[in-house]
């Protein structure tokens, strides 16, 4: 089935500094990426997806890279403030018709002051 | 308009005991989704819903656990036996239409605890 894996486990910068979190999967023909930000105590969110066909999407300061050649999809957050300190997950939608997500293990995002 | 809700929020209960969890998805979305979140982890699914049929249960642990959704709405995830290991948050999400199943809104999770 479908692997997905998620680094760095815990990344911490400065305000106003960028923040890249990286996941791979092993199913070429997975079709489907969804960011979710997810605060403690709190309900994952969707913050940005990428569908198969598109290299790459851009919402304000938020973006995700899609790389179908070597299986790896990146979320880039820029200009980043305290309340972007959460846990993102990176998910995947494998092949076989099926709509489930298959998630990454997280990333602690700590962006300080 | 109302978001995907879970009842209870929490639940702690002796090992070997029978519970049930339940979900509200948001009016309309025929897709319904259980997942399980261990703590540190990301969510794994459970079972998928779309109507009231089980459209793929390949993420159920093993035969204790068991979930419905009859008229093709509310949900409810069932363990029986429970075990100190389903001890997680259990969270529910759903989707609209099956042409639109691309986005999973989820609700707050019951957290279960077995003791």
């Amino acid at each position: 089935g479908e692997n997905v894996e998620q680094h760095p486990s815990t990344l911490s910068v400065q305000e106003g500094d960028s923040a890249v979190i990286k996941c791979t999967y092993s199913d070429s023909a997975s079709n489907y990426f969804p960011w979710y930000k997810q605060e403690l105590g709190k309900r994952p969110q969707l913050i940005i997806d990428i569908r198969s066909n598109v290299g790459e999407k851009k919402d304000q300061r938020i973006a995700v890279t899609l790389n179908k050649t070597a299986k790896h999809f990146s979320l880039h957050i820029t200009e980043t403030q305290p309340e972007d300190s959460a846990v993102y997950f990176c998910a995947v939608r494998p092949s076989g018709g099926y709509n489930k997500l298959i998630f990454g293990a997280g990333t602690r995002l700590a962006v300080h002051p | 308009g109302a978001g995907v809700s879970q009842t209870p929020s929490n639940k702690v209960t002796e090992k070997g005991k029978y519970v049930e969890l339940r979900c509200d998805p948001i009016s309309g979305h025929t897709a319904l989704y259980w997942y399980r979140q261990s703590l540190g982890q990301g969510p794994e699914f459970l079972i998928y819903f779309q109507g009231t049929g089980a459209a793929d249960d390949s993420g159920l642990p093993n035969d204790r656990f068991f979930a419905v959704r009859p008229e093709g709405s509310v949900s409810t995830l069932k363990i029986q036996r429970t075990e100190r290991g389903d001890s997680a948050v259990y969270l529910c999400a759903s989707s609209p239409s099956p042409t639109q199943f691309y986005e999973q809104y989820f609700g707050p999770g019951t957290r279960l605890t077995v003791t």
